[in-house]
């Protein structure tokens, strides 16, 4: 079952803009990822924020979890056309198990 | 850089077919995971090992089998392809310890099922 549920589930911006979208869950987690993919590619990895943090920043990706509401939101800065992809949330529990979204699919045209 | 390869970029089976799967990393990690993904319902997983010969049912296990006779090789393996088992099929692994919770991903496999 999904744990995760992003929305939206499309966003189309300009580059330039900025592009937000949130992650909400359902159980305890002891930590909340944010992937990437690409058309028709593996994940990559983006950014990890422990239930202990509130806000992290990784270049232009900022990061914020609620765990009071079950939610993270993904805010990426000034984007660009290379960020078009598709944006998993994935919660973690105590063993490292990951329960993905749905995922939002970001285009960015320039 | 950590690599996960998978075996196929593109697959295609007939009904009924036993069907292998093969993924490799080169990292040494214990932990290996199996996803399949489809549109609107993201990844979600099948199995997973932490150790060698050892396995873990995911969430979506019916249908599969796995393999683990070397630390570096996951196989998934469909003993009987079902057209419902058409998915792009992920494979991922990550290392054990205190706080490593980032997974590494194959470029997976488009596996359909005729």
């Amino acid at each position: 079952s999904q744990q995760g549920e992003e929305d939206p589930q499309a966003l189309s911006i300009q580059e330039g803009e900025n592009a937000t979208m949130n992650c909400s869950y359902k159980t305890s987690i002891n930590n909340l990822q944010w992937y990437r993919q690409n058309s028709g590619r593996g994940l990559v990895h983006l950014i990890l924020i422990r239930s202990n943090e509130r806000e992290k920043h990784s270049g232009r990706l900022r990061v914020t979890l609620d765990t009071s509401k079950k939610s993270s939101s993904l805010l990426i800065t000034a984007s660009r056309a290379a960020d078009t992809a598709s944006y998993f949330c994935a919660t973690a529990d105590s063993w490292g198990k990951l329960q993905f979204g749905a995922g939002t699919q970001v285009v960015v045209t320039p | 850089d950590v690599k996960v390869t998978q075996s196929s970029r593109y697959l295609v089976k007939r009904t009924g077919e036993k069907v292998f799967l093969e993924c490799v990393q080169d990292m040494d990690h214990e932990n290996m995971f199996w996803y399949r993904q489809d549109p609107g319902l993201g990844l979600r997983l099948i199995y997973f090992s932490y150790d060698v010969k050892m396995k873990e049912k995911g969430d979506i296990p019916e249908g599969y089998s796995v393999s683990r006779e070397k630390k570096e090789r996951f196989s998934l393996i469909l003993e009987s392809a079902s057209t419902n088992q058409t998915s792009m099929y992920l494979c991922a692994s990550r290392p054990t310890g205190q706080g490593v919770y980032e997974q590494y991903f194959g470029p997976g496999t488009r596996l359909t099922v005729t």
